[in-house]
Parts: C-alpha cells; structure tokens; sequence
C-alpha cells in the first residue's frame, strides 16, 4: 500500500546536524512532491519546507532558511530533511508528507522525534 | 503569512452528540479557481495527521459521511454529526494557498 515509513528516532546536541528520512513505497516517487512539517512539545505544526521528487526544486520556509535541506533521491524513492545548527527549540517530532494535486497531504510518514539536548 | 485560528480549543462530547469546530484565515483562502485552499486533518491520540476534508468541502477517501466541511473565504466550519468514539484527537485546519503552509491551534475532542 501507500506509505511514508521515516527513519528512527535521533538525540543530538545543541549545534549539531540531524538529517531524517522518508522512504516512499506503494507509488511512482516522482509524481508527488514531499513535504516536511514538524511538531514542538505543546506547539502547532509547523511546515518547513518541499522537495519536487520528479526535479529536485526546493523551497523553504523563512524561518528555516539558511539551516533546512530537504533533498531526494528517486532512484531508492527517498526524501531527507537535513536540519543544522540545532538547538533546544528544534525538539520535535518531525514529519514528512506527500502532496497531492488537491493540495493536501493525503498520506503521513509515523514520525520521527529529534530531541536536541547537552 | 497567514494566520489560522481555530475555535474552540476543547470539545468535550458524549457519543451521538454533534461537534462543530470553527477556523477563520487571516485572509480569504478562495483561489481564482473557484476553489478555497483549505483542509482539515485529524491527529488521532499517538498517530500521525490525517485528511478529512480538503478544498474545504471535499471528504478525503475513506472518511464517513458524517464528518462535512463548509465555509468560504475566510470562515470555515467542520461538523461531526454523531461523534462517536473513534473521532477523538486533535482537529486541525490548514491553509494551502501560499507558502508558508500555516496550520491552526488545534481543537481537542474528547469523548465525556
């Protein structure tokens, strides 16, 4: 079936460098685009960014830029979100989605919890 | 960006009760299409979101009848019309006219 399945769980600490995965399984990977949305403790969720699977072409939010990477790789049917620079705020769970023409995120990946701690 | 409010932030219910959740934009989310870039998700207790309504109106595949969506504009509303148990969780409104995709506070529904 249809499914988003994210790499394990991370500790990392403050200043450091997490990169996440999505495996993409059950459809053709480049026909969709792949978001990354994560969720503080307590917080909304909160869109990062995108990644067009079938060109490559980014865009991020402001908030985010000069730290967020979200790349793919169509030959395994994988998105990443690299994060860099981080600090205690960017513990969250952090999830990727596909994008569907209705502009929407019809399917979710579990999650993945980054907790950033000294 | 767009702001997303949602209201109220706590629902509690007992089954066959109806729930109605409101969310207003910051500004309108009515496309030149026709179409209002809205959507609704549900993040059941421990799980990821998941689409109930998108473009404002349109059920999601999957979702039962009894979970509807209305509003344009700025103002848009979704109703349950008999919660029963498995409609608790976390409700969500989100804005897909531009980015940043901004997504509202959240509505708890809780089963009394």
């Amino acid at each position: 079936q249809v499914q988003l399945v994210q790499s394990g769980a991370e500790v990392k600490k403050p200043g450091a460098s997490v990169k996440v995965s999505c495996n993409a399984s059950g459809y053709t990977f480049s026909n969709y685009a792949v978001h990354w949305v994560r969720q503080a403790p307590g917080q909304r969720l909160e869109w990062m960014g995108w990644v067009n699977a079938a060109s490559g072409k980014t865009k991020y939010s402001e908030k985010f830029q000069g730290r967020v990477t979200i790349t793919r790789d169509t030959s395994a049917s994988i998105a990443y979100m690299e994060l860099s620079s981080l600090r205690s705020e960017d513990t969250a769970v952090y999830y990727c989605a596909r994008w569907e023409l209705f502009e929407a995120f019809d399917i979710w990946g579990q999650g993945t919890m980054v907790t950033v701690s000294s | 960006d767009i702001v997303m409010t949602q209201s109220p932030l706590s629902l509690p219910l007992t089954p066959g009760e109806p729930a109605s959740i409101t969310c207003r934009s910051s500004q309108s989310l009515l496309h030149n299409n026709g179409y209002n870039y809205l959507g609704w998700y549900l993040q059941k207790p421990g799980q990821s979101p998941q689409l109930l309504i998108y473009f404002g109106s349109y059920r999601a595949s999957g979702v039962p009848d009894r979970v509807s969506g209305s509003g344009s504009g700025t103002d848009f509303t979704l109703k349950i019309s008999r919660v029963e148990a498995e409609d608790v969780g976390i409700y969500y409104c989100m804005q897909a006219l531009e980015t940043p995709l901004t997504f509202g506070g959240g509505t708890k529904v809780e089963i009394k």
